[in-house]
């Protein structure tokens, strides 16, 4: 069974860059019928859509934090990752990596729901 | 960009009871909705999708349903394990932008 395991700094200092990784077990994260996801949940509110990649490398992010994300996948360690640079406290957040199926095999940017998700990973921006 | 109001913010009802959850898009989006259900601590979970398709592995009691810019959920008869958070999604078809409604929260009164 698919799982998602998200790794990375708990704590970051303001203006720096925060590196988070996925790593998938049980599944290739090179698949034509999945995509990958990030989302993101500040403590007590709700969820925020980060940016999805795609097998061919192709990403869409939230017009919101384009700017400051960077999503890369590495298919000889099945992982992916998510850079966030000049974080400030907004960024305080338990992040969630996530797949989705896409309608499709190979039907880029077709997927809609996200059915499976990283148990996430708090990470704190404060210095 | 496409709004998702969920009402109430809170629902306090008893075990045995039947919930309705309603979620609200600014604009039309067909049945393309998802719901999701959180426990605290820990990630969401996906329930129901296309409005009113149960995703595997989730109880009969949950049902979806709405097209357009309503819809709702409906837990038949809740179970002690029900009693958490609900959220909404959708997803705008072009450029691809996912949003979700600010949840229910699902307590037990």
């Amino acid at each position: 069974q698919l799982q998602l395991q998200e790794s990375g700094p708990g704590l970051v200092k303001p203006s720096e860059t925060m590196t988070l990784t996925c790593t998938v077990s049980d599944g290739s994260i090179s698949s034509n019928s999945y995509y990958w996801g990030w989302i993101r949940q500040p403590p007590g509110k709700g969820l925020e859509w980060i940016g999805n990649i795609y097998y061919t490398g192709s990403i869409y992010f939230n017009p919101s934090l384009k700017s400051r994300v960077t999503i890369s996948v590495d298919t000889s360690q099945n992982h992916f990752s998510l850079k966030l640079n000049s974080v400030t406290a907004a960024d305080t957040a338990v992040y969630y990596c996530v797949r989705g199926n896409l309608l499709a095999p190979g039907a880029i940017a077709s997927g809609i729901y996200f059915e499976d998700w990283g148990q996430g990973t708090l990470v704190a921006v404060s210095s | 960009e496409i709004v998702l109001t969920q009402s109430p913010a809170t629902l306090s009802l008893s075990p045995g009871e039947r919930a309705t959850l309603s979620c609200r898009a600014s604009q039309s989006i067909s049945n393309y909705l998802a719901w999701y259900q959180q426990k605290p601590g820990q990630a969401p979970r996906l329930l129901i999708y296309d409005a009113s398709k149960r995703a595997t592995g989730i109880p009969a009691r949950f049902s979806g349903s709405g097209s357009g810019t309503d819809f709702t959920l409906t837990i038949s008869s809740l179970e002690p394990e029900d009693f958490a958070v609900y959220y909404c999604q959708q997803r705008s078809y072009w450029p691809p932008m996912y949003t979700f409604g600010q949840g229910t929260k699902l307590e037990i009164k």
